[in-house]
């Protein structure tokens, strides 16, 4: 299965960042969303659709709905310029969106 | 300090084979689940292939099924990718995670596999 998403997405500073994620099999998984930064290793931002680590801010927040998943970036920062990944667990093979660059200007 | 490091990457010719190594440290390695994902370059990241705590269950992506093997073992903390028939497709950027319940929470810096 797929999952898509939007290639980029812009947003001034302060301002709330969407970024969608659509796919028939987002009904009946747990979606989980990735930050990944210029050079670095992803970051997990989002587990089980809506639940946030500790370590991240605020901000950062996801829905599900039927076949489509938001992350919120509320009050972007410039660090939170980076490429954002949603993802799902399977039996039949876990699977990565197809990437969104967000960029903060 | 939790912490994943790979290594085994490199420069290899298609047809060839490769074998990468994950080491896990600061946690209890054995009760966690675990998987490969890789990047090529300039592109997204595309996940590889999964291994249960007690080797029992293993996923691989169809891209590398019947030529990657995943494999752990608990009492060294290590985790393993064997990468025969590769190609110039395989040519990416390998990171280990950790699976916590389907969340990768925990990720290495990555080994650079050129085929």
């Amino acid at each position: 299965y797929e999952l898509t998403q939007p290639p980029s997405v812009s947003v001034s500073p302060g301002h709330t960042a969407r970024i969608t994620c659509s796919g028939d099999a987002l009904p009946t998984r747990f979606s989980y969303w990735y930050q990944q930064k210029s050079g670095q290793a992803p970051v997990l931002v989002i587990y089980e659709d809506s639940k946030r680590p500790s370590r991240i801010p605020e901000r950062f927040s996801a829905s599900r709905s039927g076949t489509m998943a938001t992350l919120t970036i509320s009050g972007a920062q410039m660090e939170d310029e980076a490429d954002y990944y949603c993802y799902l667990t399977d039996s039949s093979g876990n699977v990565f969106g197809t990437g969104t660059k967000v960029t903060v200007l | 300090e939790v912490q994943l490091v790979e290594s085994g990457g490199g420069l290899i010719q298609p047809g060839g084979s490769l074998r990468l190594s994950c080491a896990a440290s600061g946690f209890t390695f054995s009760k966690y689940n675990m998987n490969w994902v890789r990047q090529a370059p300039g592109k997204g990241l595309e996940w590889v292939s999964y291994i249960d705590v007690r080797s029992i269950t293993t996923y691989y992506a169809e891209s590398v099924k019947g030529r990657f093997t995943i494999s752990r073992d608990n009492a060294k903390s290590s985790l393993w990718l064997q990468m025969d028939s590769l190609r110039d497709e395989d040519t990416a950027v390998y990171y280990c995670a950790r699976d916590d319940y389907g969340a990768m929470d925990v990720w290495g810096q990555g080994t650079t596999v050129s085929v």
